[in-house]
């Protein structure tokens, strides 16, 4: 099985601009998470989606939207971005079925340097 | 509100010696517990996990951590490192199904020979 793929894995933007990532998750998955990954912060969870919906959701301003589609690929959408939002964005995804624990799997992750 | 503290940001150790990386959590409720492996440039990959039953879990390439629910920790230990298991390692605390994970400031493990 192919595993979590991110697009792209670098990104340059200047302040203000808004910028989508991408993340497929493995094939079955129907859960997908995003994680920013920053020195300082270290990593923080923005949200979850499940079957299209949002089902969990970190502490982020309203700045960072997502979305999942039918075939559970996500995106991610950061608007007016500031130079703060530089960050490594890590998805993950699972079977994400209620019960037992659902393993998450990571992606590489994508590279945004806000200048 | 959970929270996770990994008590070194750095541990310096020279190759085929032990390491052990700390990790305290407190929840008010019933956690999973997790060590992920980060290489450079690279996302996370899962080393081990405690979900329930026994407190010892190990990982196929020699880690292996134990959950103390008393001292409400999960340390991770390796009797003998290599130059490859340089990197950073995280914990994480869990708890729910559904994959919210609140994650550690991270340790870095740094193998010379």
């Amino acid at each position: 099985k192919a595993g979590v793929t991110q697009t792209p894995r670098y990104l340059i933007k200047t302040r203000g601009q808004q910028v989508t990532l991408s993340c497929s998750p493995i094939s079955g998955h129907r859960s997908v998470s995003w994680y920013q990954q920053t020195p300082g912060q270290g990593l923080q969870f923005l949200f979850e989606y499940f079957s299209e919906t949002q089902r969990n959701k970190g502490n982020f301003p309203g700045r960072f939207s997502g979305r999942q589609f039918s075939n559970s690929r996500s995106e991610m959408n950061v608007s007016t971005l500031e130079l703060g939002d530089s960050a490594l964005y890590l998805c993950a995804s699972s079977l994400g079925g209620s019960g037992s624990y659902n393993e998450q799997f990571f992606g590489p992750g994508t590279r945004l340097t806000v200048l | 509100a959970q929270s996770v503290t990994q008590l070194d940001s750095q541990v310096p150790v020279f190759e085929e010696a032990p390491v052990e990386l700390r990790c305290n959590y407190s929840s008010s409720v019933s956690v999973y517990l997790f060590w992920y492996v980060q290489y450079p440039n690279q996302g996370l990959q899962l080393l081990l996990k405690y979900l329930s039953g026994s407190t010892l879990v190990e990982s196929i390439n020699g880690f292996e951590a134990e959950f103390n629910k008393s001292q409400t920790s999960f340390h991770l230990r390796k009797p003998s490192v290599h130059i490859s298991d340089t990197a950073e390692y995280f914990c994480a605390v869990g708890t729910d199904s559904w994959g919210k994970l609140q994650f550690g400031a991270g340790t870095q493990v740094v193998v010379t020979p």
